[in-house]
């Protein structure tokens, strides 16, 4: 079965840029969503179709995705924006799910 | 704007069947696809399937022996039921909408608050 794999932890200090990647075969082909997920709350749709924005998510989320590799670049990063984040593609008509990256802000 | 309301059994016993429900609040089901999704504790999301706004279902091969996924259009709910619980079972469920136009990037923009299910003996 189709795997997306992430980094189990980033930190990054306020103000500065943070990147979470996301791998998996040909991911470059499939489109990728980004979700945010707070402690004890649901997740929020953060990036969809590799690199757009939904409604009311700040700007200083953008994404990319190329090769094997999506990446969710957080600019000037706020403590608000600590939390896990995870990843999301299609493959044989099945959502799957990357295994989630916790952003430390600090 | 659209809610998502879901409600259903807590906890139960290994081989009784959970059933939960979600309940769309401003909105119909045209044009989305109406997804369950779960999380293990500490752990990363499993989608679970998911049925269009017309009633075709798509399940997730791991768990399709096991899963229903249900519309009501009079009360504007769907549902899931999963046979045959064990404790591998335990998890957040999440309802979810989606892929809006039948594109699958759009990705999962509303979410229910979430149902806590426990299976122990």
């Amino acid at each position: 079965s189709y795997e997306l794999i992430q980094p189990p932890s980033v930190s990054v200090s306020p103000g500065q840029t943070a990147s979470i990647t996301c791998s998996g075969d040909n991911l470059g082909d499939k489109y990728v969503c980004w979700y945010q997920q707070k402690p004890g709350q649901s997740p929020v749709l953060v990036i969809y179709e590799d690199n757009k924005w939904p409604s009311g998510i700040p700007e200083r989320f953008s994404g990319s995705n190329s090769g094997n590799t999506a990446t969710l670049t957080i600019s000037g990063t706020q403590v608000m924006d600590e939390a896990d984040y995870f990843c999301q593609a299609w493959d044989s008509n099945t959502a799957v799910f990357g295994g989630g990256t916790k952003l430390t802000v600090l | 704007q659209v809610q998502l309301q879901q409600w259903g059994a807590g906890l139960l016993k290994p081989s009784e069947n959970v059933s939960l429900t979600c309940a769309v609040h401003g909105g119909s089901f045209r044009d989305y696809y109406w997804k369950w999704i779960r999380q293990p504790p500490g752990k990363g999301m499993e989608w679970i399937g998911e049925i269009s706004h017309s009633g075709s279902t798509n399940y997730n091969p791991s768990l399709k022996s096991r899963v229903t996924i249900l519309l009501d259009r009079s009360k504007n709910q769907f549902s899931l039921k999963l046979n045959s619980v064990t404790a591998a079972d335990t998890a957040v469920y999440y309802c979810a909408r989606g892929d809006y136009g039948g594109n699958q990037g759009y990705g999962m923009d509303v979410w229910g608050q979430g149902t806590t299910v426990t299976v122990s003996s």
